[in-house]
């Protein structure tokens, strides 16, 4: 069975600092791992994804996520926070194949103040 | 162009009603879904089907009853509203072209009062 913890329910930063979201997943298949992010009263949106190929993975918007098999993560990283970096991010585990459900963490939320 | 819509974007009804959410994708994927994001902001899956066939069905109460017509579209039909289905549903769709990267619609916010 797959599952993902997600470490914190709430990160808060200052604008210009860096971000760390943190992310542990376990999977008893070689998992596809995401990050999506969602703004207030808005969809979910893909912040970017590892599926087997390099384990620094680049996303949008200056993020990016780093997939390490021995400790089971997949934190979430960004340079410098910016204001509308302020949303509700989700890491998510699938199977690897389409058609497969996608399992949820339950979401950090991230502050960001001025 | 939006690659999955669901419609209406915002649904307030009465406890006891029929409502259904339309959700339609472009993608040429062969797997919708539907999930479900409670006050929580807890997301869970609720249905897939693939080229029109259901192939995950959570435990969901059986007032939930999906309907794919194609598989370009999924739909929810809910009955006998609940003030506990209030709630944000999502519409998403995956395929081989895009791997398994699921794309999300926007969100249908229903709220039963």
């Amino acid at each position: 069975a797959q599952s993902v913890t997600q470490l914190d329910s709430h990160v808060s930063v200052s604008e210009g600092t860096p971000v760390l979201l943190r992310c542990n997943y376990s999977s008893s298949y070689s998992p596809s791992l995401f990050w999506y992010v969602q703004h207030p009263n808005k969809g979910l949106q893909l912040l970017l994804k590892y599926t087997s190929a390099a384990t620094l993975v680049k996303g949008i918007n200056g993020f990016e996520a780093e997939f390490k098999k021995s400790e089971t993560s997949f934190h979430l990283t960004k340079p410098s926070a910016h204001m509308s970096d302020a949303a509700e991010y989700f890491c998510v585990v699938s199977g690897g194949q389409a058609g497969t459900a996608l399992i949820f963490g339950k979401g950090t939320t991230l502050s960001v103040s001025s | 162009d939006t690659a999955v819509s669901q419609t209406p974007k915002y649904l307030v009804t009465q406890m006891g009603n029929d409502k259904s959410i339309k959700c339609e994708q472009n993608l040429g994927h062969d797997t919708m879904y539907w999930y479900k994001q409670d006050s929580k902001k807890f997301l869970k899956i609720m249905f897939s089907y693939n080229n029109k066939e259901l192939i995950i069905n959570e435990t969901v109460p059986n007032r939930f009853s999906p309907k794919s017509p194609d598989k370009a579209h999924l739909n929810l039909h809910i009955n006998s509203l609940e003030l506990g289905d209030s709630a944000v549903y999502f519409c998403a769709s995956n395929g081989r072209v895009g791997g398994n990267t699921i794309y999300f619609g926007e969100g249908s916010w229903l709220t039963v009062v």
